[in-house]
């Protein structure tokens, strides 16, 4: 079974500082990989996703993330925060089998703090 | 383009009562999936119906249960409520990935039924 771990439970970040948060999966194969954001009482919005190819994805609101099989990763970056990038970020693996796709195995997530 | 719909938004039930929430998926996902999402954690995947039929499910008693309807929209029963059932549910859909497995795992999410059991 696939696992996800997101090892920052809180980040705190200057506005107008870069930002990275560290996702690591546990999977057999190569997952696909997603980075989802959550306002608070909202639904999850996709920010982008990793299926094959180019291992660095981009994705909306200006965030990256790079693929990293040697190291079982997925990170998310950002060049320079805005304050309305403050939100819970998940990271989550999806696998493909048996003519659909399974359920997403979520992270605990990150709760991203922007400082003034 | 109407996204994925859920309704209702907000409900409160008591312990051992049973609760339906609904879900209209986005146009052209045939697939709907439910998470459930406690305060504080992440989404725990509950279950996935396709061709209205129950294709997957995760590590949740049979007191979860689910229907696809031909319109693909889809509802969840929770029957006996416990405490511990009070969350977030969310409601995702995507579109089956028979010629383009990628399409079959993006998944579009609904703002959710906050449940909470008293």
């Amino acid at each position: 079974a696939q696992s996800v771990t997101q090892p920052d439970i809180h980040i705190t970040v200057s506005e107008g500082a870069s930002l990275e948060l560290r996702c690591n999966y546990s999977y057999g194969a190569t997952p696909y990989l997603f980075w989802y954001v959550q306002s608070p009482g909202q639904g999850l919005q996709l920010l982008l996703k990793y299926f094959s190819g180019d291992t660095l994805v981009q994705g909306i609101k200006g965030f990256e993330a790079e693929f990293k099989r040697s190291q079982s990763s997925f990170n998310l970056r950002k060049p320079s925060v805005h304050w309305s990038d403050a939100a819970e970020y998940f990271c989550a693996v999806g696998v493909y089998s048996g003519g659909g796709a399974d359920g997403l195995t979520f992270g605990k997530g990150t709760h991203l703090i922007i400082q003034p | 383009d109407a996204g994925v719909t859920q309704s209702p938004t907000h409900l409160i039930k008591t312990r051992g009562q049973q609760v339906t929430l609904r879900c209209s998926p986005k146009s052209g996902h045939d697939t709907v999936s439910w998470y459930q999402q406690a305060l504080g954690q992440e989404p725990q995947f509950i279950f996935q119906y396709y061709e209205e039929e129950e294709r997957q499910r995760g590590n949740f008693p049979d007191r979860f249960s689910g229907h696809q309807f031909p319109n693909y929209s889809s509802e969840l029963n929770v029957n006996a409520l416990l405490l511990g059932d009070s969350a977030l549910y969310l409601c995702a859909s995507s579109a089956t990935g028979h010629k383009d497995p990628s399409g079959a795992n993006v998944l579009t999410f609904g703002a959710g039924s906050r449940l909470t059991v008293l």
